[in-house]
């Protein structure tokens, strides 16, 4: 298993740009999330997904588009970048829809924006 | 509304020595879960523990324990005999509850283990 896997690794955006940040995986899990990360802030959920079809609003959505039209994928969309997005992006997944299962992460898009 | 503290920014210590990071939690739920993961300077975030709120037997494993008190609101992770490797960002998370599937986690403690 390839577990989560995301791509790019890192991008160069400026101001305005839109982007796709892809996330997969194989472990058949329902339970998908994107979160970002800013230095001293954590992790920050930005959309999640429990299944094909169904996504929902995290902390932090405004900016970001997400879709889940597979169990496997779960993109996140940048509409028009702006500098305060520049972050680390982190896609993960878990095995069950419920609260008490722990994620799976992949390694993470690092972007800039100017 | 749910959140987590981990008022450590960053803790040093010296290889071999014990270091316990501290983890407060705020929740109105009787029922939700507690986690930590660890960052490593590789970038990958490494789930550690899962505990849930009806379970507050301590939990050890190696050089790693945890210590889930319920009358503090704490969750806290201690390392003993520290070793290099141990150098890491580590994260607590809170799930469940009135936060339904949303996971809300800490800002995170850098350690630094010097050899």
């Amino acid at each position: 298993n390839a577990g989560v896997t995301q791509t790019p690794k890192f991008q160069v955006l400026k101001t305005g740009q839109s982007m796709t940040l892809q996330c997969a995986q194989d472990m058949n899990h329902e339970y998908m999330s994107w979160y970002r990360q800013d230095p001293g802030m954590g992790l920050r959920l930005i959309h999640y997904s429990v299944g094909a079809g169904i996504t929902d609003q995290g902390e932090v959505p405004n900016g970001y588009n997400v879709s889940r039209s597979t169990t496997e994928d779960f993109p996140l969309r940048l509409l028009s970048a702006a500098p305060s997005q520049t972050s680390v992006y982190f896609c993960a997944s878990s095995l069950g829809t419920g609260s008490s299962y722990e994620q799976y992460f992949g390694p993470g898009t690092r972007l800039t924006v100017t | 509304a749910q959140k987590v503290t981990q008022a450590q920014t960053e803790i040093s210590v010296v290889e071999k020595e014990d270091v316990t990071l501290d983890c407060v939690y705020e929740t109105r739920d009787t029922t939700y879960y507690l986690f930590w993961y660890k960052q490593p300077p590789s970038g990958e975030l490494v789930f550690l523990i899962r505990r849930n709120s009806f379970d507050e037997q301590n939990e050890i494993s190696g050089r790693y324990s945890w210590n889930f008190q319920k009358s503090t609101s704490s969750f806290n992770f201690t390392i003993t005999a520290s070793q290099v490797v141990d150098s890491a960002v580590y994260f607590c998370a809170l799930s469940g509850g009135t936060g339904g599937f949303k996971t809300i986690f800490g800002a995170g403690t850098r350690l630094f283990v010097k050899a």
